[in-house]
């Protein structure tokens, strides 16, 4: 049962423009939500997150969005750059534990 | 600071045989979690732990994985026997519970059961 879901597991786009990924989740008893990044041979890092009492949170050139209505997030990098390229995973958590997404490979082209 | 330790980084073994993965979270954190990277479903969690007490094992696939955290800095999760189908990487993070609880991860455990 998988409780967030990303369902785009890829995504190209060109230096310096916007990269826009998403997620979506089915509990509404998540409380937090993360992002994290992913380089291969690499374990997971945190990204940025936002409270379910927020529906922005911003830090540099990432922006999360979050609409509990529609149990939609989104992770907005602007500009993106090369170095970005990676797995991105979408987290939720509730109660302690942590559920991650299947992930958005992004790349970032020169 | 060391960060999350685990080991083996890689494993390969044949099918059947007993696979035992450690994992030594950061001082001081009070969670800890065992997770599966797969293709096809991203990191699903297989348990987590909350002051060395297992809390939810929901995930753990099937009877051959078992996972024990006998005291604050060392956990392990084994499978037995083993099959082709489990390979993977295995991630283990803990954290420290408070904040936002964003996980701190460890360099994975890629496991390939021939």
């Amino acid at each position: 049962d998988q409780q967030v879901k990303q369902n785009s597991p890829s995504l190209s786009v060109q230096e310096g423009r916007i990269s826009i990924l998403n997620c979506d989740y089915t509990n509404s008893m998540f409380d937090y939500f993360l992002w994290y990044k992913k380089y291969p041979a690499e374990g997971p890092t945190f990204l940025i997150s936002i409270s379910s009492i927020k529906d922005k949170n911003e830090d540099g050139r990432f922006t999360v969005f979050l609409n509990k209505s529609a149990k939609h997030l989104s992770l907005h990098i602007v500009p993106s750059q090369p170095g970005d390229s990676a797995v991105y995973f979408c987290a939720a958590s509730a109660y302690g534990d942590m559920r991650f997404g299947a992930g958005t490979r992004l790349t970032v082209k020169p | 600071d060391a960060g999350v330790i685990q080991s083996p980084r890689h494993e390969v073994t044949e099918m059947g045989q007993e696979v035992t993965l450690r994992c030594k979270p950061i001082s001081g954190h009070n969670s800890l979690f065992w997770y599966r990277q797969t293709m096809m479903r991203g990191l699903e969690l297989l348990i987590y732990f909350n002051n060395n007490v297992p809390i939810d094992d929901s995930g753990m696939p099937e009877d051959r994985f078992s996972a024990k955290m006998p005291n604050a800095s060392f956990s392990t999760l084994k499978i037995q026997p083993s099959e082709p189908r489990d390979s993977a990487v295995y991630f283990c993070a803990s954290h420290w519970g408070g904040g936002t609880g964003e996980l701190f991860f460890g360099e994975g455990s890629r496991l390939t059961v021939l």
